[in-house]
């Protein structure tokens, strides 16, 4: 049973434009989510975060939006950039358990 | 280190011979997972070490999966009698403990079995 759920496997935006990924999660317990952003052949790497006792995080170009009541999450990249381009994982974690569980991934490609 | 560091990078192995895949974590961080992605496919947990805590093995596939770690430091993942369904990325990651903590990841190990 996948607790943390992106549904759209690809992406493709024009450069300049925004970049909307979606997560849903089941789990109410959750009370911090992360994005990550993997190239291929590098590891992921830690984008943005966001506390359940927050709506919205942002960091430059990045922010992540959380709806608590529809367990959804999304992260907004404005303006999109040809380098954006990789996977885009979700994950979601609860108090101090440190095992996060993750999303399947999205794939982003932002076209020049 | 700086960052996480595993070894080797990649690795080409016969069916039936065992691996072994190191990760160097970040010093100070007590908290080291290993993950898997096989291709196409999202991060699959293995193993999580928490400081001198029982690790949690819940996502080893099977018995042919083991992996250790030495206190806080070094941590070795052992895959034995590999098959063709082992070949993957392995990823370690570390981080500090508390929630909302965010992971450190390395490069990975591509694990090929031919």
């Amino acid at each position: 049973d996948q607790q943390v759920k992106q549904n759209s496997p690809s992406l493709s935006v024009q450069e300049g434009r925004i970049s909307i990924l979606n997560c849903d999660y089941t789990n109410s317990m959750f009370d911090y989510f992360l994005w990550y952003k993997k190239y291929p052949a590098e590891g992921p790497t830690f984008l943005i975060s966001i506390s359940s006792i927050k709506d919205k995080n942002e960091d430059g170009r990045f922010t992540v939006f959380l709806n608590k009541s529809a367990k959804h999450l999304s992260l907004h990249i404005v303006p999109s950039q040809p380098g954006d381009s990789a996977v885009y994982f979700c994950a979601a974690g609860a108090g101090n358990n440190r095992k996060l569980i993750w999303g399947l991934g999205t794939s982003l490609a932002v076209n020049p | 280190g700086a960052g996480v560091s595993q070894s080797p990078s990649n690795k080409v192995t016969e069916k039936g011979k065992d691996v072994e895949l190191r990760c160097d974590p970040i010093s100070g961080h007590t908290a080291l997972y290993w993950y898997r992605q096989r291709l196409g496919q999202g991060l699959e947990f293995l193993i999580y070490f928490q400081g001198n805590s029982a690790p949690d093995k819940s996502g080893l596939p099977s018995d042919r999966f083991s992996a250790e770690r030495t206190g806080e430091s070094v941590s070795t993942l052992t895959i034995q009698r590999t098959q063709q369904e082992d070949s993957a990325v392995y990823l370690c990651a570390s981080s500090l403990v508390g929630g909302g903590q965010s992971y450190t990841f390395g490069s990975g190990t591509r694990l090929t079995v031919v």
